[in-house]
């Protein structure tokens, strides 16, 4: 069974630091898509970024310079480094998987969500 | 303010047909970027509906369709049933920003 399970979220003060964590089973990290997708209370989702089967990377505009997305093959895992926190970037942060191109197949896998709370 | 413009809340009957918009611009949709719609009830992780723009993931009903035309996109539900009430989302690329993709910002819909 595919399964992402995300850990890492906490209370943290504005400037702080958080490193989340998405552990998969079920396939192989570096061959998928890795996105983080983010939802803050009561509003809608926020793509956040995404970690290409070849390492490139992209990030949406709030985050970019602060947050950084990366992978360990070894540990099939995909973590989101977080500095510079801000009261907005409080939010629960699924980790999920695109299949394939990353524009024709939608995020089909997605984690149980994390909580961060920056206060 | 969300890239992409969903209705906030829609209604429908059980039984009926509803159809949820997702209005884009040319930098998303109408840069024949697919369109992805997700299912998501209270308090659990988004579900994929359609992919590619109209097209289901293994073990989504078919009452769920996709479709595209110019800068917005719709998903309609068919004989709507008392489980489909859920927040709606739909998601595409973004053609200004390599690698970006963008949401929009759900619809509830109700059955009443």
């Amino acid at each position: 069974e595919e399964q992402l399970v995300e850990s890492g979220g906490g209370l943290i003060q504005p400037g702080g630091s958080l490193r989340l964590s998405c552990v998969v089973s079920g396939f192989t990290v570096s061959k998928n898509y890795m996105n983080w997708v983010r939802q803050a209370p009561g509003k809608g989702l926020e793509w956040v970024s995404i970690l290409y089967s070849g390492g490139s990377t992209y990030y949406a505009d709030s985050v970019r310079g602060r947050f950084t997305i990366s992978r360990d093959n070894s540990k099939n895992t995909v973590f989101l480094q977080m500095n510079s926190l801000r009261a907005e970037d409080t939010a629960v942060y699924y980790c999920a998987r695109v299949p394939g191109s990353p524009f024709y197949y939608g995020l089909d896998v997605w984690g149980q969500g994390t909580t961060v709370t920056v206060s | 303010q969300s890239v992409l413009t969903q209705p906030p809340s829609v209604s429908g009957a059980p039984g009926q047909r509803v159809i949820i918009s997702c209005t884009g611009t040319s930098a998303n949709i109408g840069a024949d970027c697919d369109v992805h719609w997700y299912k998501q009830l209270p308090g659990t992780a988004p579900k994929l509906l359609i992919y590619g723009t109209r097209n289901r993931p293994s073990g989504v009903p078919d009452r769920f369709s996709g479709s595209k035309s110019g800068t917005s996109a719709s998903l309609a539900i068919t004989g709507l049933q008392a489980e489909d009430e859920a927040d709606y989302y739909c998601q595409s690329c973004d053609s200004s920003q390599s690698g970006h993709w963008v949401f929009g910002g759900g619809t509830k819909l109700n059955v009443v």
